[in-house]
Order: structure tokens, then sequence, then C-alpha cells
């Protein structure tokens, strides 16, 4: 089966840094997204990850390691904007498995 | 605008009823994806059609169905509704089959049953 783990909730302060861990479980391995959701909206796509390392986009860089079942999204000088939930996506076996997301705050 | 539309926004119906969403993908996208999104579960995916074909299935309900017509567009049928299929339903594509590399969501379809 595939098991994906993501904190439920953060809180970080406008300008910092914020990283925002998933662990994950699953068969047949093929590649880790993130995504951004704005309450009500639709998922937009954040970044992919399918071999160990950095993937560096702007003030997003997404990191893993495949070997850990261990990502990481890392969101720099954070903006209000920023609030949202992130959504970390496991592809394995023909299908994308989505995490329960995690709801950032960014307060001023 | 990510060019996947889906129809309608919002879908206020009663319980036992059945209703049929509908979306269209990118232009050139084959492939056509389905998810339930729900404040208790998560999004959750629940069929893939690539090309017209059933690719991959999820956590579908018997009672829910989909298909991809020969213009690619989708519809995903949704019959005896109860209390708890109330939820966001996107529809998502993308260009390739297996291979995906980045799928692009509808604006979904928030479904209340009453």
């Amino acid at each position: 089966g595939q098991n994906i783990d993501q904190p439920t909730e953060m809180t970080a302060t406008e300008g910092a840094i914020v990283q925002i861990n998933c662990t994950y479980q699953t068969s047949g391995f093929n590649g880790l997204f993130w995504y951004q959701q704005h309450a009500g909206e639709a998922p937009t796509f954040l970044s992919y990850n399918v071999l160990d390392g950095l993937e560096e986009k702007g003030r997003f860089s997404s990191f893993l390691s495949r070997s850990k079942g261990y990502s990481y999204l890392l969101l720099k000088e954070l903006q209000m904007k920023d609030s949202a939930s992130y959504l970390c996506a496991v592809r394995g076996g023909g299908k994308l498995i989505f995490g329960q997301g995690t709801e950032l705050s960014v307060k001023p | 605008d990510s060019g996947v539309t889906q129809t309608p926004k919002h879908l206020i119906t009663a319980t036992g009823q059945r209703v049929t969403l509908r979306c269209s993908p990118r232009s050139g996208d084959l492939s056509v994806y389905w998810y339930q999104q729900s404040l208790d579960q998560g999004l959750q995916f629940l069929i893939q059609y690539y090309n017209g074909e059933e690719r991959a299935k999820g956590n579908i309900l018997e009672r829910f169905s989909a298909q991809q017509f020969p213009d690619l567009h989708s519809e995903l049928n949704l019959s005896s509704l109860e209390l708890g299929d109330s939820a966001l339903y996107f529809c998502a594509s993308s260009a390739r089959d297996r291979d995906t590399y980045e799928q692009y969501f509808g604006p979904g379809t928030r479904l209340t049953v009453t």
C-alpha cells in the first residue's frame, strides 16, 4: 500500500524560511510532487523530484531522499500570499497519491 | 488558468439522486484524472482515463462511474447520492499516460448533497 505523512499545520512569519516535511511509503516509486492549494481552489504544481537531491525554483526548493522515503519543501522569503495548504503527492503504481496536506499560516 | 475546464461549478442535489460532472482537458492532453476532496479525507484519486481507455482506478465507489469520449472530454457520474458524497470534485489532465510529469487541475465542482 501507500502511506504519506506530513504535518497538519504550521505557522511562520513573513520574510522567514519554512520547511515542510513529507515521509512516504510506496511500492513502485516513480516521483514525488509538491502542490499548493488555496482554500476552495484547485491545486497548482510547485515541484517534482524523481532523483535524490535538491531542486530549486525561485523561492521554493524541494528535496528528495528515496532511501529514506523523505522529502521536504523549503519556502524562503515568506509572503502573506504563501498562506495555503501544501500537498505532498507520490506517484507509484500508475497512480498519484496525495498526503492530507500541511496548512501553512504566514503571520505578519 | 490551467486550461482545464469543469462544469458545473456548483451543484446542489438531494440524496438518492444522480448527477453528471463534466471535464474538458487542456488542449492536446490525452489523460484525464478525477479526484474527490472532502474535509476529512483530503484529495483522493478516483480514476484515470487515457485516450478513451480506463488506465488506473483508485478509491472509486461502485455508485460512481466515468468515461472519456472521443473528443477527450470526460464525465463522472455519481448515482444514489449520499450525504457523505458532498465534496469538491477535481478533474486534472496531463499530456502522457503513466509517465506523467505534471497534472493540471481544473477549478473543481462543488457538490452538496442535502
